[in-house]
């Protein structure tokens, strides 16, 4: 099956910094790859996510990068702020053996902490 | 905004005796994810299923986990008997079906069930 990896597990950056969070994935099919953000005590929602046929996707201070080459994709945060500070899950997905819908297969998770 | 229901919210229970977590999908979302997560780590899928048919239980423990979602809309979970290493976080998730180019494939969590087995 899948395996995601992703680092690193935890990362303090200064607020106004950028962050970056990547992660890597073993199925050469997949090609559905979300991010997550999950606040402390809360549901994991979607922040972005890139498919396949595309390299790079920009959603104002949030960027995801994909290499297919090498199975590796990327979360860039860029002037970051205190509200930013949460848990960021990667996923890495295709269609499940019933043909029907998105399996996804997610990281571990990468601890973000913003200092003001 | 619709949201996935779950319930219950939190659950405590001691080992070798039955929980039960329930979950009321995205109205019109045809496929339903159970998840579990344990603390600091990522969610791991249980099971999953497309309207009321299981499409997908190869990481159910299936001597003491079984789930079902008999008329393809709500989804019950079940542990029996529960174990220490259960304790965790049972989240549900659920996303419109399809995965052509308009299904987004995105997931859409519940707030999840927090099971703690002594």
């Amino acid at each position: 099956g899948e395996n995601v990896e992703q680092h690193p597990s935890t990362l303090s950056v200064q607020e106004g910094d950028s962050a970056v969070i990547k992660c890597t994935y073993s199925d050469s099919a997949s090609n559905y790859f979300p991010w997550y953000k999950q606040e402390l005590g809360k549901r994991p929602q979607l922040i972005i996510d890139i498919r396949s046929n595309v390299g790079e996707k920009k959603d104002q201070r949030i960027a995801v990068t994909l290499n297919k080459t090498a199975k590796h994709f990327s979360l860039h945060i860029t002037e970051t702020q205190p509200e930013d500070s949460a848990v960021y899950f990667c996923a890495s997905g295709g269609f499940s053996s019933g043909g029907s819908n998105y399996k996804l297969t997610f990281g571990k998770g990468t601890l973000l902490t913003v200092n003001p | 905004e619709a949201e996935v229901a779950q319930s219950p919210r939190y659950k405590i229970t001691e080992k070798s005796q039955a929980v039960a977590f329930w979950c009321d999908p995205i109205s019109g979302h045809a496929t339903l994810y159970w998840y579990r997560q344990i603390l600091g780590q990522g969610p791991e899928l249980l099971v999953q299923f497309q309207d009321e048919s299981v499409v997908d239980d190869s990481q159910l423990p299936k001597d003491r986990f079984s789930a079902e979602r008999l008329k393809g809309v709500d989804s019950t979970l079940k542990i029996q008997p529960a174990e220490l290493g259960d304790s965790a976080m049972y989240l549900c998730a659920s996303s419109s079906s399809g995965g052509g180019e308009q299904d987004t494939g995105e997931l859409f969590f519940g707030e999840g069930s927090r099971l703690t087995v002594l």
